[in-house]
């Protein structure tokens, strides 16, 4: 399985991009990097998921490197209620049945502050 | 707005006793998924099930079991309640990989469950 390695922590001014980094080194060709947070007793919210391109929706942008081998996870202005843990999880697809289980890390504390 | 529904919010059951985690998707979903969250662990995995009566092990299933009978539920159970399994469950829902709009998880809002 493809693991994933990002800051225990980072903090970030409100109105400023907050830049997440996570190193997947070991990831497949047909593994997709996906990031996730967790806002205090909530269960975890999808955010933005990719494969090779970037990518941009409405709440970040994910950038992935040439070799993807590392990604970036932006969220352009960031705002106090974006405190949160962030999670970047590389689908781990589960043979035969395809399922695509998602194995978590213990992410990034990401604290905004005005 | 898609929803996955947990059906309490916090539970407090004795040591010994059996205990049924319900958790239901609105999305028509064919994975659903059962994590366990502790502080310094993160979530680890404890059944997943791809389809209608099929389910697979997690990393962790020692002490629960899973039933899935209709495809938009899932129900954890802890045949014995240990206080070891006191913890935040955490449902999931997923289209199944290769579909198109494959947006990932959705998740419940978790149960905090106090064993005693």
């Amino acid at each position: 399985d493809a693991k994933t390695t990002q800051p225990p922590s980072m903090d970030c001014a409100e109105g400023r991009a907050a830049n997440l980094p996570c190193n997947h080194s070991t990831i497949s060709g047909n593994e997709y990097v996906y990031w996730y947070r967790q806002i205090h007793s909530q269960g975890p919210q999808y955010i933005i998921h990719g494969l090779k391109n970037n990518e941009t929706n409405e709440m970040a942008s994910l950038i992935i490197t040439e070799d993807r081998k590392s990604s970036t996870l932006i969220l352009p202005h960031a705002t106090l209620r974006d405190t949160a843990v962030y999670y970047c999880i590389v689908r781990v697809f589960h043979g035969s049945s395809n399922t695509g289980k998602l194995i978590f890390g213990q992410g990034t504390t990401l604290q905004v502050k005005p | 707005d898609v929803k996955v529904t947990q059906s309490s919010r916090y539970l407090v059951k004795r040591t010994g006793e059996k205990v049924f985690l319900e958790c239901v998707q609105d999305m028509d979903h064919e994975n659903m998924f059962w994590y366990r969250q502790d502080p310094g662990l993160g979530l680890r995995l404890i059944y997943f099930s791809y389809d209608v009566k099929m389910k697979e092990k997690g990393d962790i299933p020692e002490g629960y079991s899973v039933s899935r009978e209709k495809k938009e539920r899932f129900s954890l159970i802890l045949e014995s309640a240990s206080t070891n399994q006191t913890s935040m469950y955490l449902c999931a829902s997923s289209l199944r990989t290769g579909r198109l709009l494959n947006y990932g998880y959705t998740f419940g809002s978790g149960t905090r469950l106090t064993v005693v």
